[in-house]
């Protein structure tokens, strides 16, 4: 069907606050991939999972970033206890694992006050 | 460890005049290499890869190992060329991607 998607598209949270970001990525892809990116950068690599599998995690800032992708196929990247430079747009990306094209959704921007 | 450099934060060029992105690289094995762009409003979306050899949108790119670089090249801009462009780097196989920091590209009328 349709690419990938994401929600919300935008969310503010206060420094303190958890918040929880959602991936549908294109159906029948078995990897899934979370990027970050600060404005003016790149996408930075987060963490990648084949099926349920988390299988590099080697990107995620801190221990306060959990991704889950429990059946497979929606995935949720969760951020506890915000903090102001966790401000930045949250990619997700998607491939079929037999070629190496990942296919991006339009992101989350988070902005923490 | 694998960086990626776009040396290039801004390029604006004249419609009609020819176009090179600059991306280098550093890489122990050897990688695949990626251009994806991404234009006003719109998701990152990939315009090549080096093992496809393939000319998309009219640009071309040739992975130099010699150089260690991956320049995006167009004869003949256009003004809907203009858009970020990131130069990407994998290890093989499904990995993560390490990106540059992008090169905004504005083509004048």
């Amino acid at each position: 069907g349709a690419g990938v998607s994401q929600s919300p598209r935008y969310k503010v949270a206060k420094r303190g606050q958890d918040v929880a970001l959602r991936c549908d990525p294109i159906s029948g892809h078995v990897s899934l991939f979370w990027y970050q990116q600060a404005l003016g950068q790149g996408p930075e690599f987060l963490t990648y999972f084949q099926n349920e599998a988390q299988l590099d995690k080697s990107g995620l800032p801190s221990d306060r970033f959990f991704a889950e992708r429990p059946e497979g196929s929606v995935s949720t990247l969760k951020i506890q206890r915000t903090q102001q430079e966790d401000s930045a747009v949250y990619l997700c990306a998607s491939s079929s694992g037999t070629v190496n094209e990942q296919f991006f959704g339009p992101g989350t921007r988070l902005t923490v006050l | 460890a694998q960086r990626v450099t776009q040396p290039e934060k801004l390029l604006s060029v004249f419609k009609g005049a020819p176009v090179e992105l600059k991306c280098n690289y550093s890489y122990s094995g050897s990688p695949e290499l990626f251009w994806y762009v991404q234009y006003s409003r719109q998701r990152l979306q990939l315009l090549l890869r080096h093992i496809s050899r393939e000319s998309i949108k009219g640009f071309t790119a040739d992975l130099n190992k010699g150089e260690t670089s991956f320049h995006l090249k167009k004869p003949f801009a256009q003004e809907e060329d203009s858009a970020m462009y990131y130069c990407a780097l994998s290890g093989g196989g499904a990995d993560g991607l390490t990106f540059g920091k992008g090169t905004h590209l504005i083509i004048q009328p």
